[in-house]
């Protein structure tokens, strides 16, 4: 079953706007992670960060987590229509046999 | 160095038919997920292979579902007798390390008639 929850569910923004984008998660985690997944494709990785990390960065992406409110954001920076897809979070339980948890995504829509 | 491999890329076939799709993932990653990924929605594990052995099948429809992973490298998923509800894409994903990065092939997608 899906635990994890994206917010918001679709976002519609210009270019050159930036693009956040939150998730939430109910269990005690060992990392989270980021994908990307264009329409029609497969999921393609973006991000990582550990329990013990609280922001990073790679690129126009930086990712936020807080352990304390089971939460974490992923901001595109200079968003581009190349950015337009849906993005999933994926969370490592780790008290489920470290069982990956993913959300429902949220789908982004970069307009030129 | 090569994605993962997945086929066929669509399949179309009646309900009651047979069908099965085939996984290659990337060299040396132990670990191999099959997902199912209804439209708008999150992958949903069906299945995760440490190896050859098969850790977590507990959401696999085992009365309908079936897939093996011979030798630990490539895996096929089959599905017999298929229904309306199982239309949908089948996601093959793999990785090194168990909670590290998943690498995921383009999917199957299987409409049932």
């Amino acid at each position: 079953s899906q635990q994890g929850e994206e917010d918001p569910q679709a976002l519609s923004i210009q270019e050159g706007e930036n693009a956040t984008m939150n998730c939430s998660y109910k269990t005690s985690i060992n990392n989270l992670q980021w994908y990307r997944q264009n329409s029609g494709r497969g999921l393609v990785h973006l991000i990582l960060i550990r329990s013990n990390e609280r922001e990073k960065h790679s690129g126009r992406l930086r990712v936020t987590l807080d352990t304390s409110k089971k939460s974490s954001s992923l901001l595109i920076t200079a968003s581009r229509a190349a950015d337009t897809a849906s993005y999933f979070c994926a969370t490592d339980d780790a008290g489920n046999n470290r069982k990956l948890i993913w959300g429902l995504g949220t789908s982004l829509a970069v307009n030129p | 160095e090569a994605g993962v491999v997945q086929s066929p890329r669509y399949k179309i076939i009646e309900k009651k038919q047979p069908v099965a799709f085939w996984c290659n993932p990337i060299s040396g990653h132990n670990t191999l997920y099959w997902y199912l990924q209804n439209l708008g929605q999150g992958p949903e594990l069906l299945i995760r292979y440490e190896n050859e052995e098969a850790v977590d099948d507990s959401q696999l429809p085992k009365d309908r579902f079936s897939a093996e992973r011979l030798k630990g490298v490539d895996s096929t998923l089959k599905i017999q007798p298929a229904e309306l509800g199982d239309s949908a894409v089948y996601l093959c994903a793999s990785s090194h390390h168990r909670s590290g990065e998943l690498f995921f092939g383009e999917g199957s997608r299987l409409t049932v008639l």
